[in-house]
């Protein structure tokens, strides 16, 4: 089945504790991206990868790093979590035709809570 | 800055009615539009897609209009019905841009 999964689902965490949310697909897409989504602000992009080894920061980056070194996986690292990056976090990939139309699929989503 | 604007955050619809969601969006750059539907505990999913050459894209009970003069798309549901209850955003891309603006979401209530 081609899917987009995320691990965990669910965190909660104490601010300054290291911690990475995995994504991975088996689409053999190139395209990957993060998203968080807050009340009121519906869907945020904060980092994005159009192929192993090439990511670019998107509008909220701040806080947060992401490594592309397979095709399949890009996670997503909060170096030192604060309290401001609770939230609920999406990952997705894209088509392979290299067209911006493509669609995106997500993964379930990983909601993060930063004591 | 808000460019992708769901000014409606929640919606009440009765069972086999209309419903119609409305998106504004700001930048004129945009020429491709996307709605996607969001259940609880799930990532959104792909429902629809209209680019700025056209004005009207329907699929089965869904159709979407676009409105490039007023910078407006609406989806329109009909008729609805209670699995149509769910979280919809509307997106935009465009100028070869591979990522999405979404809009804050509506939440749709189909009520038996």
């Amino acid at each position: 089945e081609a899917q987009v999964t995320q691990n965990p689902r669910y965190l909660i965490t104490v601010t300054g504790k290291k911690l990475t949310v995995t994504c991975s697909q088996n689409m053999n897409h190139e395209y990957m991206s993060w998203y968080r989504q807050d009340p009121g602000l519906g869907l945020r992009q904060i980092y994005y990868s159009m192929n192993v080894e090439v990511t670019d920061k998107g509008d909220v980056p701040e806080g947060y790093k992401v490594s592309r070194k397979e095709k399949r996986n890009f996670p997503l690292i909060l170096e030192s979590p604060s309290p401001n990056q609770t939230s609920l976090y999406f990952c997705a990939s894209k088509g392979t035709s290299g067209r911006y139309t493509d669609t995106q699929y997500f993964g379930p989503g990983t909601r993060l809570t930063v004591l | 800055d808000q460019q992708v604007k769901q000014n409606s955050p929640s919606l009440r619809v009765q069972e086999g009615r209309i419903s119609i969601l409305n998106c504004d969006y700001t930048n004129s750059m945009f020429d491709y539009f996307l709605w996607y539907k969001k259940y609880p505990a799930e990532g959104p999913t792909f429902l629809i897609s209209i680019s700025s050459i056209k004005d009207k894209n329907e699929d089965g009970r869904f159709t979407v209009f676009l409105n490039k003069s007023a910078k407006h798309l609406s989806l329109h549901i009909v008729p609805s019905q209670p699995g149509d209850s769910a979280v919809y955003f509307c997106a935009a891309s465009g100028w070869g841009a591979q990522k999405l603006v979404f809009g804050q979401g509506t939440r749709l209530t189909i009520n038996p």
